[in-house]
């Protein structure tokens, strides 16, 4: 079964750092890009950018890009969202979700990780 | 980027009826060389994450129930579900993945029992 689980819910202040996780398994990690996704609380789904695990390709959405960083550890089939200084705009939930087919973006989400409810405040 | 935006923001249909969700895309997410429609449809219920229903614009994913459809191309995409049933109530994302990335959703539209 193919399956994306996330690292748990987070309280950080202002200013901290922090690094969620997605470990993936049931399939080869290193064929999908994987991206994450937000959700504000009462606000819908923004994309904020997506990685290719076999080679670490990343593209950002232009309102995040710069703010977080996206990464992926290959021998433990995991994806990483990081901040180096948390906002407290920053608190939501955030989903990392596979692409449906392999070696390629243009597709949609087929599988989705539970969601990290990330809080920021001081 | 291209933006996508929905309609109605959110709708209330009696149980057994029609409910119909429209998403427009600022341009086309459509090649002529392939005839393909890269929009999909999500179905997000609170504490869940989100659940793909139609890929391809019309695609209907395996296991998702054939009262949901999808149609459209271009710019005009529309999602039905046929006779609203309880479990339906949820928020529907349209998505477009097209050319490069972002690939962004729409705003979504709540979908509620009258």
């Amino acid at each position: 079964e193919v399956q994306l689980v996330q690292s748990g819910a987070e309280l950080k202040k202002p200013g901290e750092s922090l690094k969620i996780s997605c470990q993936a398994s049931g399939y080869t990690f290193t064929s999908y890009w994987i991206g994450w996704v937000r959700q504000r609380p009462g606000k819908g789904l923004e994309w904020m950018g997506v990685i290719f695990p076999d080679d670490s390709d990343t593209t950002y959405s232009p309102p995040f890009g710069g703010h977080v960083i996206i990464s992926v550890d290959k021998p433990i089939n995991t994806a990483y969202l990081q901040w180096n200084s948390l906002k407290p705009s920053d608190a939501g939930i955030y989903y990392c979700a596979r692409f449906s087919t392999p070696r390629v973006a243009w597709s949609p989400f087929d599988t989705w990780g539970q969601g990290t409810l990330v809080t920021v405040s001081s | 980027d291209i933006v996508m935006t929905q309609s109605p923001d959110s709708l209330a249909v009696s149980l057994g009826e029609r409910a119909t969700i429209n998403c427009k895309s600022s341009q086309s997410v459509s090649y002529s060389s392939n005839t393909r429609n890269y929009v999909a449809w999500y179905q997000h219920k609170p504490g869940q994450p989100p659940k793909l229903l139609i890929y391809w614009a019309s695609a209907r994913r395996s296991g998702v129930p054939d009262r949901f459809s999808g149609s459209g191309s271009g710019t005009n995409f529309t999602l039905t579900i046929t006779s609203l049933q309880p479990e339906d109530v949820a928020v529907y994302y349209c998505q477009q993945y097209y050319g490069s990335p972002p690939f962004t959703f729409g705003q979504g539209t709540q979908v509620q029992i009258k």
